[in-house]
């Protein structure tokens, strides 16, 4: 799998949008960008993904670039409770039975 | 609905003793997953199972065994406890199909001392 290059920290003030990059230079065709977040010491949790085409859910946005070698997670409303590490990760769409390899991620602090 | 649940969420052992932790989904997912994670870092794979009966080993997979014996329940040993095993495990499940979302459990924080 593509390894991912993000930032590894990042603040934010509380009702602004936050914009988290992510760097996969070495992505491949069929692989999809996927984003977690974990707060605090709690389980992993899913917040969107995406192979070619911008993604929107209730949660966030994923911007990802034409030639797809980075991507952005946008939380358009950032509050108190988005803080947390933030994982970029990408992962073969077959023959990887759902492995995702999580590194290190962002520590994002929402500030009031 | 309990998702994934994690048994026990704390536990001591002394170096060399014998533990299992069980995890337990209720979404009849067919891929479940043993992830560990140490202080600042990311989680790393242990093992998997991608359906009742079969396991296949992750990234660190040593001083570890697991079983699936059930489609709903995974369980992950430790047949002599190192310091080095001192973590928090979590679990996770997901749908089978090329993409879906891992639903991770709250995680068990294991110390040996």
């Amino acid at each position: 799998d593509a390894k991912t290059t993000q930032p590894p920290s990042m603040d934010c003030a509380e009702g602004r949008a936050a914009n988290l990059p992510c760097n996969h230079s070495t992505i491949s065709g069929n692989e999809y960008v996927y984003w977690y977040r974990q707060i605090h010491s709690q389980g992993p949790q899913y917040i969107i993904h995406g192979l070619k085409n911008n993604e929107t859910n209730e949660m966030a946005s994923l911007i990802i670039t034409e030639d797809r070698k980075s991507s952005t997670l946008i939380l358009p409303h950032a509050t108190l409770r988005d803080t947390a590490v933030y994982y970029c990760i990408v992962s073969l769409t077959t023959d990887s039975w759902g492995k995702l390899q999580f590194g290190a991620g962002t520590q994002v602090v929402v500030t009031p | 609905n309990a998702g994934v649940t994690q048994t026990p969420k704390f536990r001591v052992l002394k170096t060399g003793q014998s533990m299992t932790l069980l995890c337990a989904q209720d979404m009849n997912h067919e891929y479940m997953y043993w992830y560990r994670q140490d202080p600042g870092m990311g989680l790393r794979l242990i093992h998997y199972s991608v359906g009742e009966g079969t396991t296949a080993k992750g990234e660190v997979p040593d001083g570890y065994n697991v079983s699936r014996l059930k489609k709903q329940n995974f369980l992950l040993g430790l047949e002599s406890a190192a310091p080095s095993q001192t973590s928090v495990y979590f679990c996770a499940s997901r749908d089978r199909g090329q993409t879906g979302e891992l639903f991770f459990g709250e995680g068990s924080r294991l110390t040996v001392l």
